[in-house]
């Protein structure tokens, strides 16, 4: 088992949908997580923080669920330059190793 | 520009050559990463260091790939004996460890493309 397993998609929404993603993870001792987005070819950005009391930031909103292990995000009123692909970043408890997912691909159609 | 800086951005190479990459984290981080990440797969975790100790390498990694951070600053990936299958992107990240959560994000340089052929 992957110790960070997401759904590659892709997710095709239409502008101003709602969309979410959800994010499963072996490792119960992990202590942070983190979402971050990656356009084709580039390097991945940090997109926001999941904390254990859900976060939320404009049009999107994180929430962790320590007990099912998963994270998730969720994307309101989607616009086209939300195309991209999502990672899910777990960070392992003792060394702090960022494990990533594979990415879940997000393609906003006009 | 204060941001993590990777060279070469892009490197074409025979196989069976040796090739190196460099990374300048940001100023004053102490933590640095690899990692390796192919068309439809998020980075893999190759290995990092903590000021210029390395603190854990993948199993993944073959004994052809070597990386040093001599002096807790800049990092260098070494590839030897370059195979088709090495052909990716790798990243460097860094990130200032303090033990507590706020400051552990880590920043991804624009990575260093790989072809091998």
């Amino acid at each position: 088992r992957k110790e960070v397993e997401q759904d590659p998609g892709p997710f095709n929404v239409p502008e101003g949908a709602t969309v979410a993603f959800n994010c499963t993870y072996s490792n119960s001792a992990s202590q942070s997580f983190f979402w971050y987005r990656q356009d084709c070819r580039k390097e991945p950005k940090l997109l926001m923080s999941v904390y254990s009391s859900g976060n939320e930031d404009g049009r999107f909103t994180a929430q962790l669920n320590r007990a099912s292990q998963y994270i998730s995000l969720l994307i309101r009123d989607s616009k086209l330059s939300d195309s991209a692909t999502y990672l899910c970043v777990v960070v392992t408890s003792g060394t702090y190793k960022y494990i990533f997912g594979t990415g879940t691909r997000l393609k906003v159609l006009a | 520009d204060t941001g993590v800086s990777q060279d070469p951005r892009h490197k074409i190479t025979k196989r069976g050559q040796n090739v190196t990459f460099r990374c300048d984290p940001i100023s004053e981080h102490n933590r640095l990463y690899w990692y390796r990440q192919t068309l439809g797969q998020g980075p893999e975790f190759l290995t990092y260091f903590q000021n210029e100790a390395q603190l854990e390498k993948s199993r993944l990694l073959s004994d052809r790939f070597s990386a040093e951070r001599p002096k807790g600053s800049f990092s260098t990936l070494e590839i030897q004996r370059t195979e088709q299958g090495d052909s990716a992107m790798y990243l460097c990240a860094s990130s200032s460890y303090t033990g507590t959560k706020e400051r552990n994000t880590i920043y991804f340089g624009e990575g260093s493309w790989l072809t091998v052929v």
